[in-house]
């Protein structure tokens, strides 16, 4: 069974750094693009990152542009998100999400269960 | 940036209830849409893609219609399970993505 695991979050001050990662199993990793998805405490769900099967094309959302790089690691089967000059409003469950790979016509059709980030002093 | 704006933001609705949820597009974005289900605590389910197309393991009783700017997400006949939040996505901008705000569907 596919299955997206993430690990890394935590309470952390603003204007600090964390990384998250994200470890897969059941799917090979390197066939898929991935994308990191937040959700703040109540409210709705945000893209935030892409990177392509190859790496060769990623994309940031506006809100992190700068401050975040999403990697990935296709030999240990994992997705990244390193998280610098964290601010209060990137308190947010953080969740990794498989693209089904099928460009406009796809969709995200594997979650992970989603790690938390609170940033606050 | 493509915007998506969800109604109602909230339902109030019963068991065996057809139940429809509408996603609007600020510009057209052909059939390039995706709905999923969230329930409290969990991650977010892909229920349709491509605008109308079942994902694999989704019950019959979800469907979905639209292109261009406006999008539905019809539950024919609502169970105990389906009440969650559900969301829009847009893929025209493939692969800058946006969803639409949610639909909270409560039990009346």
């Amino acid at each position: 069974e596919a299955q997206l695991v993430e690990s890394g979050g935590g309470l952390v001050q603003p204007g600090a750094s964390l990384r998250l990662s994200c470890a897969a199993s059941g799917f090979t990793l390197r066939s898929y693009a991935m994308n990191w998805v937040r959700q703040a405490p109540g409210k709705g769900l945000e893209w935030i990152s892409y990177i392509s099967s190859t790496s060769v094309t990623i994309y940031y959302a506006d809100s992190v542009k700068g401050r975040f790089t999403i990697s990935r690691d296709d030999v240990r089967n994992s997705l990244y998100l390193q998280m610098n000059s964290l601010r209060d409003e990137d308190t947010a469950v953080y969740y990794c999400a498989r693209d089904r790979g099928t460009y406009k016509l796809g969709g995200f059709d594997i979650w992970g269960q989603g790690t938390m980030v609170t940033v606050s002093s | 940036d493509i915007q998506l704006t969800q109604s109602p933001t909230f339902l109030s609705a019963s068991v065996g209830d057809r139940v429809t949820i509408t996603c609007r597009a600020s510009q057209g974005i052909s059939n390039y849409l995706a709905w999923y289900q969230q329930k409290p605590g969990r991650a977010p389910k892909l229920l349709i893609y491509a605008a109308s197309t079942l994902q694999s393991g989704v019950p019959s009783r979800f469907s979905g219609s639209g292109s261009g700017t406006e999008f539905t997400l019809t539950v024919s006949s609502l169970q105990p399970e389906d009440f969650a939040t559900y969301y829009c996505q847009q893929l025209n901008s493939y692969p800058r993505f946006t969803f639409g705000g949610g639909t909270k569907v409560e039990i009346k």
